[in-house]
């Protein structure tokens, strides 16, 4: 799978503990997004950017952060005051002309 | 912000017959309608999109149907096969940012 990753596939981390997830894309998308995915609940927005080095709060923003300091490239950290961080994170992107979102293979964390 | 609610949450079809699920917008300006697959384990996927400024558009046994006025959208899938069984979600979006998405429609076509 090219185009767009997410490392690691799974991760495994304690209560209390910042993590950091990797997402890389070679497709020279200008925009990139973070989604999290619950059972249920669909696709939930965490935070969006457009261009490098600016970002925008989604619908879910509080106890994540995120930096665009390269055009491919858009970690999304959760920090220890997600109060429920234990889900599936996708990460996306897309250019403008097209619409389409194209989505890597996704990061299950398990915070315990 | 926009809200999309869709359904139903669960379908159960026979091989072979149609499928539909129905997605409902809030947010009037919102222009662009796409649907995604997710089969199990694996990334959501782009199956079909419509823009607001036509009412259908078909792609072989797949078509999507926009009500702009009622702000309702549905998908079709007709002659359904075991491989259509996955997670479908709708979507929508002013524009190609901050899509909203809804909760997901679990289909599974009974062999």
């Amino acid at each position: 799978d090219g185009g767009i990753t997410q490392s690691p596939k799974y991760l495994f981390r304690k209560e209390g503990q910042n993590v950091t997830l990797s997402c890389e894309q070679n497709l020279n998308h200008d925009a990139m997004y973070w989604y999290r995915q619950d059972p249920g609940q669909g696709l939930r927005l965490i935070y969006y950017s457009q261009i490098v080095n600016d970002f925008q709060k989604g619908d879910i923003a509080e106890g994540y952060s995120v930096s665009r300091e390269k055009k491919e490239s858009f970690p999304l950290t959760v920090t220890s005051a997600q109060k429920n961080p234990t889900a599936f994170y996708l990460c996306a992107s897309n250019q403008g002309s097209t619409y389409e979102q194209y989505f890597g293979p996704g990061t299950r964390l398990t915070v315990t | 912000g926009e809200n999309v609610e869709q359904h139903p949450s669960t379908l159960s079809v026979q091989e072979g017959d149609s499928a539909v699920i129905k997605c409902t917008y809030s947010d009037s300006a919102s222009n662009y309608f796409p649907w995604y697959k997710q089969e199990l384990g694996k990334r959501p996927q782009l199956i079909i999109d419509i823009r607001s400024n036509v009412g259908e558009k078909k792609d072989q046994r797949i078509a999507v149907t926009l009500n702009k006025t009622a702000k309702h959208f549905s998908l079709h899938i007709t002659e359904t096969q075991p491989e259509d069984s996955a997670v479908y979600f709708c979507a929508a979006s002013m524009g190609y940012q901050k899509v909203t998405f809804g909760t997901g429609t679990k289909l599974q076509v009974i062999p």
